[in-house]
Parts: structure tokens; sequence; C-alpha cells
């Protein structure tokens, strides 16, 4: 049982390149999240699942676009990176709404 | 909206010695509460939860009690040790909804030995 798991680890971009973080869980969760994580500013929700075929916006949406096309992947997807969008991103999924959610290791992504 | 405060650190403190960081929460409705722990270079785990008025989350020796009364969480810790070094997050679910977590900024634990 891996739990949620999320590629690539690491990765630099140029400005204006493209490039799609994977994550994946083997838990049967119904929702997963993306959020992404910059110093002093806590974890931010990007964009969100209730289940397969679903997406929704969350609190930092822009530049970014996702999809859920099987119940175990969300994929976050960078059409043209830019500066602003290094961060580190997790990944996360729950069993139900008001449950704990589980976090995958973070990809870290620096874009130049 | 739904909000979290919590104290900033970085706050050091001497192994063994007694741990409180404050965590206060604005939401609508009546939000699952829960602590987070992030150790360097990993993912978030879950330290702890509560998901009612006065309910009491435990775990590895840390506790939170959920007080409705004054929106807080505090997490404690009796006597901490050098491990217990981390970032650690308070984070609130409002319910009703599934858009995600509202965290708090984090912070950073440091122990001394």
């Amino acid at each position: 049982n891996a739990g949620v798991t999320q590629t690539p680890k690491f990765r630099v971009l140029k400005t204006g390149q493209s490039m799609t973080l994977l994550c994946a869980q083997d838990m049967n969760h119904e929702y997963m999240y993306w959020y992404r994580q910059d110093p002093g500013m806590g974890l931010r929700l990007i964009h969100y699942s209730v289940g397969e075929g679903t997406t929704a916006k969350g609190e930092v949406p822009d530049g970014y676009n996702v999809s859920r096309l099987k119940k175990q992947n969300f994929l976050l997807g960078l059409e043209s990176a830019a500066p602003s969008q290094t961060s580190v991103y997790f990944c996360a999924s729950s069993y139900r709404v008001a449950y704990e959610q589980y976090f995958g290791p973070g990809t870290r992504l620096t874009v130049t | 909206g739904n909000s979290v405060t919590q104290m900033e650190g970085p706050v050091t403190l001497s192994e063994e010695a007694f741990l409180t960081i404050n965590c206060t929460y604005t939401a609508t409705g009546y939000p699952s509460l829960f602590w987070y722990v992030q150790y360097p270079g990993e993912g978030l785990q879950l330290l702890l939860k509560a998901t009612k008025a006065d309910d009491k989350g435990s775990n590895k020796g840390f506790e939170a009690t959920y007080r409705k009364e004054t929106t807080s969480f505090h997490l404690e810790k009796g006597s901490v040790q050098v491990s217990d070094s981390a970032v650690y997050f308070c984070a609130l679910n409002p319910g009703g909804g599934a858009d995600g977590l509202t965290f708090g900024k984090g912070t950073h634990l440091i122990i001394q030995p």
C-alpha cells in the first residue's frame, strides 16, 4: 500500500515551458487535491476533484489545469510556466469531505 | 471566509520542555480541526484531529482540544524530544463542501538537546 505518490520529485523548467505533475493514490479515495506550498504562506489549494471525471477550482487556480480521467490519478498541468509558479506542490486525497487528507511527498518545481 | 491563525516561528525549546503552539480559527458552521506535521524534505502527516466541540485529539504524546467558545485548537506536549523538530500546521475543514483544507502558515519547531 503505497498511499499517495507523486512524480516527478524535482523539476526545473524554463519560463514558457509546459509540464504535467502526476499524483496517484491506491486507497480508493474519492476526493483528491493539489496544493502549493510557499515560504510563509502555508499550503494553498489549487484545484480539487470530488470524483472521477470532475474537477473544481481552489484558491489559486490561475495558470494551472487539472484532469481526473481515472479515480486513482489526478494530474496537474502547467501550460506556460512562470517564475511565480516556483513552489513545492503537494497532492492529497481523502475518503470523504470532512475526513483527514493523506499527502504525497511533494514535487519541488523551479521555474527560471 | 475561513481562516486559521497560528503562532509564527521558529519556536526553539530545550529537550523535555513543555510545548504549546497556539491555533485559532474562523469558520462558518462546524469545522473539523487538524494538526499536521512536516519533517524536513517530506510531505505532511496527520498528527491528530477533532471533529466536534470539546473533542480531544491525541497522538505520540501530543494533544489538542477543540474549543468552540474560544475558536481554538492549541497543540500541547508535556516533554518534547529532538525528534519532534519539524513544521506544524493547524488546519480546518469547514465541512459541507469538498474544497479542501484551510491551513495556517505553519510553526517551525526546533528542539535543542
